[in-house]
C-alpha cells in the first residue's frame, strides 16, 4: 500500500486553466504539507495543515488554495494557471506538526503549463 | 538569509570511494537537522535526522552524519559509494524560527563505475 499518494502523476494544461491535485495518506498522520520543487530542484514549503486546520501558509499567490476535507486528505487547487506554476508538487505528511518529525513524501505531481 | 546551505550542487565520486556531502546551517540555537534523498522521479525519503540526542547519527543505506555545533555543520558521509547511491540529497532544518521547515538547494551525487 502506498503511504502517501498523489493524483495525477502528470498534468499538462494550458495557461489560464484551473486544476486540482489530490493527496491522500494512509499513515494515520495528523499533519500534511504541500511543497513546490522548481526546475533547479529547489524545494519550498507552500502550506501545512494539522487536523484540517491551516498552520503554515507561506507567501504563495492566492490562486493556490489548499483544502483538507479530513486529516487523511489535502488537495491543492490552482486557479488561472501561469507558466511559472510549472514545477513538481509534492505532498507530505508527518505524525504531528512537531518540528523534529519525519516527513513522508508522495511521488510528486509534475505540472506543465503551456 | 539562507537558513541551510549545501556546498556543491554536484558531487562525483568513484564507486567504493568516500561520499561527503556538506551542509551548514545558520542559527545560534541548535535546530533539528535532516538529510533526505530523492531518487529520479520519486519523492523524498528520510536518510537520517538529528534531534538533540547523539551528535553522530546513523541512517539507512550506510549513511551517517555528525552534528558539529561549533562549525554549525551536519555533513553527510558514507565510507564506500555504491552505484545505487546516485541521487539528489537534501539537507533540511527546522526549529530556527516559528514552525518553519527549510530545505537546502540539494546536491546531486554521481557515482562513477
Amino acid at each position: 500500500d502506498t503511504a502517501v499518494s498523489q493524483t495525477p502523476k502528470y498534468l499538462v494544461t494550458q495557461m489560464g486553466n484551473d486544476k486540482s491535485i489530490k493527496c491522500e495518506q494512509n499513515l494515520g498522520h495528523d499533519t500534511m504539507y504541500w511543497y513546490k520543487q522548481d526546475s533547479k530542484k529547489f524545494l519550498k514549503i507552500m502550506f501545512s495543515y494539522n487536523n484540517k486546520e491551516l498552520i503554515i501558509n507561506e507567501t504563495v499567490p492566492n490562486r493556490f488554495s489548499p483544502k483538507s476535507p479530513d486529516k487523511a486528505h489535502l488537495n491543492l487547487h490552482i486557479n488561472s494557471l501561469e507558466l511559472g506554476d510549472s514545477a513538481v508538487y509534492f505532498c507530505a505528511s508527518s505524525g504531528t506538526p512537531a518540528l523534529e518529525e519525519t516527513q513522508y513524501f508522495g511521488p510528486g505531481t509534475r505540472l506543465l503549463v503551456l | 538569509a539562507q537558513s541551510v546551505t549545501q556546498l556543491g550542487s554536484h558531487v562525483s565520486v568513484s564507486e567504493g570511494a568516500l561520499v561527503l556531502l556538506r551542509c551548514n546551517y545558520s542559527s545560534s540555537v541548535p535546530p533539528y537537522l535532516f538529510w533526505y534523498v530523492q531518487y529520479p522521479n520519486q519523492g523524498l525519503q528520510l536518510l537520517l535526522k538529528y534531534t538533540s540526542a547523539a551528535t553522530l547519527v546513523k541512517g539507512i543505506n550506510g549513511f551517517e552524519a555528525e552534528f558539529k555545533k561549533s562549525e554549525t555543520s551536519f555533513h553527510l558521509t558514507k565510507p564506500s559509494a555504491h552505484m545505487s547511491d546516485a541521487a539528489e540529497y537534501f539537507c533540511a532544518v527546522s526549529g530556527l524560527t516559528g514552525n518553519q521547515f527549510y530545505f537546502g538547494t540539494g546536491t546531486s551525487l554521481t557515482v562513477i563505475p
